[in-house]
């Protein structure tokens, strides 16, 4: 199994607090990823980073803001949460994709947020 | 814009059939790859196969197989013998041309019945 874990795995927090989720990997991989699933919308990217202080911006990437300055961590922070955020947030982590190659995603055990 | 399509919410099989899941993708892309990966009840992601779009043979891998057909745009996963552990929810993922977008469908949840 690749080496990522999350912390929190479980995390309940007020509206119009600031919350930071971890990402960690041993696997020196260089390509990080945060995920949000919801019901009805699979995963969707949130932000990307292809190394340490390159991030870059995914699919839904409002009222969320990234950081790495380690290869091996990789943190997502909402600035002040809403409602909206409550999510099952997933970090992936992959090898030089090379393209549209082989290289498949890794993923964490995820993070359950709710914002109350 | 990238999208992915499973139009099936939920699929039930006889325990050894085979199953086919649908995926349709959308793309302008020249240049893609094709990712089913399967969610447990458990939560985890487990990754099960990769087709991509210049590969000319459909991918295998044990039990798992995409029929990949190019020029209607589908990458079905199709699960051969199944295994009251295939139950779980899959997703079908898109890598888009620059290798840094991902795409995932809603996923289908899959029943296999003793």
């Amino acid at each position: 199994d690749a080496g990522i874990t999350q912390s929190p795995r479980h995390k309940v927090t007020e509206t119009g607090t600031p919350v930071t989720l971890r990402c960690h990997q041993t696997e020196n991989h260089r390509y990080m990823y945060w995920y949000r699933q919801d019901p009805g919308h699979g995963l969707r990217l949130i932000h990307y980073s292809y190394g340490v202080k390159d991030t870059d911006k995914g699919e839904v990437s409002d009222g969320y803001s990234v950081s790495r300055s380690k290869t091996e961590d990789f943190l997502l922070t909402l600035e002040s949460a809403t409602s909206s955020q409550t999510s099952v947030y997933f970090c992936a982590i992959s090898r030089d994709p090379q393209g549209a190659g082989s290289n498949e995603q890794f993923f964490g055990p995820g993070t359950r947020l709710t914002v109350l | 814009a990238q999208k992915i399509t499973q139009t099936q919410p939920g699929m039930f099989v006889q325990e050894k059939e085979a199953v086919t899941l649908d995926c349709t993708y959308d793309t302008s892309d020249p240049s893609y790859g094709l990712f089913w990966y399967k969610q447990p009840s458990s939560g985890e992601m487990i990754f099960l196969i990769y087709q991509g779009s210049y590969d000319q043979q459909n991918a295998t891998e044990g039990r798992y197989s995409l029929n990949f057909q190019k020029a209607r745009k589908s990458a079905n996963l199709v699960i051969s013998a199944s295994q009251l552990g295939d139950s779980a929810m899959y997703f079908c993922a898109m890598r888009d041309i620059t290798g840094n977008q991902f795409y995932f469908g809603t996923g289908t949840s899959l029943t296999v019945i003793p």
